[in-house]
């Protein structure tokens, strides 16, 4: 079965300060993941997903098979950043379903 | 037209009331689905249309009836629910490329059932 762990629910930090958002997946085979984010009152985006390798609004995560890891990180916060971030998992293997990890709610603080 | 819409915003039904949930999406996405989310929690899976046709029912009350009229459209029918029905109803739709099948949102529908 399929399962993400996001194991921090909130995580405060000031404007300027790195901010690391931790998700940890279980899989079998190879997952394709992804890490939306829900301002408030706003609907569920897409930040980011492993297959682009892309950089959104400062955001990069890495996929680590290894570790089993797709960690959301940005070098500096800023106060529009403060969100709820989640991250999911989706795959051949359970019929392309979509699981959700618990949610990170990220805080910038001015 | 690059986004997933939801009608209405938001919806107070009793438990004895029928309506209907409405999502549209015109960007040739094969693939729409039905979530509920509860405050401060992930979405969860309740339907999923694949090409038109009824693929995933995640063992979803029968109050819950969903339709796909066709390849634009998904409707959520409520027929007597509970109070603990009452959540965030999302919409969202996707299509596989060569990167990937990636699933995008819409808004919502913010239901109370009283």
């Amino acid at each position: 079965a399929q399962r993400v762990t996001q194991p921090e629910k909130l995580l405060s930090v000031f404007k300027g300060a790195p901010v690391e958002l931790k998700c940890n997946y279980s899989y079998s085979g190879s997952p394709e993941l992804f890490w939306y984010v829900q301002y408030s009152r706003q609907r569920l985006q897409l930040l980011l997903r492993h297959i682009s390798r892309e950089s959104i609004k400062g955001f990069t995560a890495d996929l680590n098979k290894g570790e089993t890891s797709f960690h959301l990180k940005k070098p500096f916060a800023q106060e529009e950043d403060s969100a709820m971030y989640y991250c999911a998992l989706s795959g051949e293997a359970a019929g392309n379903k979509l699981t959700f990890g618990g949610g990170t709610r990220v805080l910038v603080k001015p | 037209d690059t986004e997933v819409t939801q009608t209405p915003k938001h919806l107070v039904m009793g438990m004895t009331n029928k309506k209907s949930l409405k999502c549209e999406q015109h960007m040739g996405h094969r693939a729409m689905y039905w979530y509920k989310q509860k405050a401060k929690k992930p979405p969860e899976l309740m339907f999923v249309y694949s090409y038109e046709k009824l693929s995933i029912n995640e063992s979803v009350p029968s109050r819950f009836s969903p339709e796909c009229p066709n390849s634009s459209l998904l409707n959520l029918h409520l027929h007597a629910l509970q109070p603990e029905d009452s959540a965030l109803y999302l919409c969202a739709s996707s299509l596989r490329d060569l990167s990937g099948e990636t699933q995008y949102f819409g808004p919502g529908t913010r239901l109370l059932v009283l």
